[in-house]
């Protein structure tokens, strides 16, 4: 099977930066996207990692390591607008062109 | 250019009744799918056409639902009879061919089955 872990809350200041974590276990992998979800809207993509490295646009940064099954999404400059629930999720390896999500991670941004 | 649309946003049936969603990808996107999140879980992969074939439907949990999409456009969701354990927020997202990397989601419709 596969499955993905994220910290289900954060709260930080707004103009701070924060990180929000995602290991994953699959069935090989194609590759991790990040979407964001304000409460009662439609899950917004941000970011798409293949490759390992980092993935940069505008304040929002995603970044992969494939040998560790792991990746981050890096919110800087924290605005109030920024506080809604984010999810990493997979493509896995097998050519389905399915999503796996992680639970969420509810960011709380403060002012 | 327009999003992907749902209707209705909203649907409050009792058990044992039926209910129809809808969807209405981007314009153009010959890949459509549908996503469910139930009890604030983790979004769950249901279904996937191309164009109007089902591509992948691994995810659909019983014989109680029922997808289509005839012509290739819009697509319906069909649950009957519906169970307490269906209520959640069923999901619609779209991709065109040749980059399915970037999935592009409706506002979901909220089920509530009592």
């Amino acid at each position: 099977g596969q499955s993905l872990e994220q910290p289900s809350e954060v709260t930080a200041v707004e103009g701070a930066i924060v990180q929000i974590n995602c290991t994953y276990q699959t069935s090989g992998f194609y590759g991790l996207s990040w979407y964001q979800q304000h409460d009662g809207g439609a899950p917004t993509f941000l970011s798409y990692n293949a490759l390992d490295g980092l993935e940069e646009t505008g304040r929002f940064s995603s970044f992969l390591s494939r040998s560790d099954s792991y990746g981050y999404l890096l919110l800087q400059e924290l605005q109030m607008k920024d506080s809604a629930s984010y999810f990493c999720a997979v493509r896995d390896g097998t050519g389905r062109r399915a999503l796996t999500f992680g639970s969420g991670t509810r960011l709380q941004v403060q002012p | 250019e327009a999003g992907v649309t749902q209707f209705p946003s909203h649907s409050v049936i009792e058990k044992g009744q039926t209910v129809t969603l809808r969807c209405d990808p981007i314009s153009g996107h010959d890949n459509l799918y549908w996503y469910r999140r139930v009890m604030g879980k983790e979004i769950k992969f249901l279904l996937h056409f191309v164009k109007e074939s089902k591509q992948d439907e691994s995810g659909m949990p019983n014989n109680r639902f029922l997808a289509e999409r005839t012509g290739g456009t819009y697509s319906t969701l069909k649950v009957q009879p519906a169970e307490l354990e269906d209520s959640g927020v069923y999901f619609c997202a779209s991709s065109p061919s040749g980059s399915t990397d970037t999935q592009y989601f409706g506002p979901g419709t909220r089920l509530t089955v009592l």
